[in-house]
């Protein structure tokens, strides 16, 4: 079945650094979506990409889909305490007949030290 | 906004009881619900998708016969684990999709994290 990959699997910055994480598939994924979860908290949805080589902007945080639509990265500039969490990425597996349902990446898990 | 609720929070049980978890949809309707499995420092495990008014579909390697699902009206789903023991304690979470788009996006509950005895 569909499956991403994504790396790395943890990240420790000093506050004030970037961070990227990446998420690869081997087949072209009709979108992507990236989440947030908080230490002892659940999923929060950041955002949906659809379109080949889309880029887009929330504050500090920029999203990238590629060209190819396999492969998508989430960077953060300039890192705060905040930005603590794991962040998933999470594709969308048609099954036939069914709903669409997400299957997320293992997730990336950013600490920050100040 | 769309608001998923969850309850409860959290529950202790001991080994061999049956467990309950009911995931609502606050301010929409959601014909599609799904639940996953958390474990520690892991990522989401989806277990099953739940449909209003239908049978649950649940992932290779679920126990349909453990894990209970019912999705009687288009805010409500529930989870029920039955014969609990110490290795179904985990963070489970449930989300859904508002049936007014056509986006894949699910809101998420903030989860029932169950240990088992």
């Amino acid at each position: 079945g569909q499956q991403v990959m994504q790396i790395p699997q943890y990240q420790h910055v000093q506050e004030g650094e970037d961070f990227t994480t990446y998420c690869n598939s081997s087949t072209t994924l009709s979108n992507i979506q990236w989440y947030k979860q908080r230490p002892g908290g659940h999923p929060v949805f950041l955002i949906q990409l659809v379109k080949s080589g889309e880029v887009k902007k929330q504050k500090r945080l920029t999203f990238q889909f590629g060209e190819a639509k396999k492969n998508s990265s989430l960077h953060i500039t300039a890192t705060q305490t905040t930005d603590v969490g794991t962040y998933f990425c999470a594709v969308t597996r048609s099954p036939s007949g069914g709903y669409n349902k997400l299957i997320f990446g293992a997730g990336t898990r950013l600490a920050v030290h100040p | 906004g769309a608001v998923v609720s969850q309850h409860p929070s959290r529950v202790i049980c001991k080994s061999g009881t049956s467990v309950k978890i009911e995931c609502r949809s606050l301010d929409f309707q959601a014909t599609t619900m799904f639940w996953y499995r958390q474990f520690p420092k892991q990522s989401l495990m989806l277990m099953a998708t739940s449909n209003e008014g239908s049978k649950a579909t649940y992932e290779q390697g679920v126990e349909k016969d453990k894990f209970l699902i019912n999705h009687a009206s288009l805010t409500l789903s529930t989870l029920t684990v039955t014969s609990a023991h110490p290795e179904d304690s985990s963070f489970y979470i449930c989300s859904a999709r508002d049936s007014r788009t056509s986006t894949d996006t699910q809101y998420f509950g903030p989860g029932t994290r169950l240990t088992v005895l």
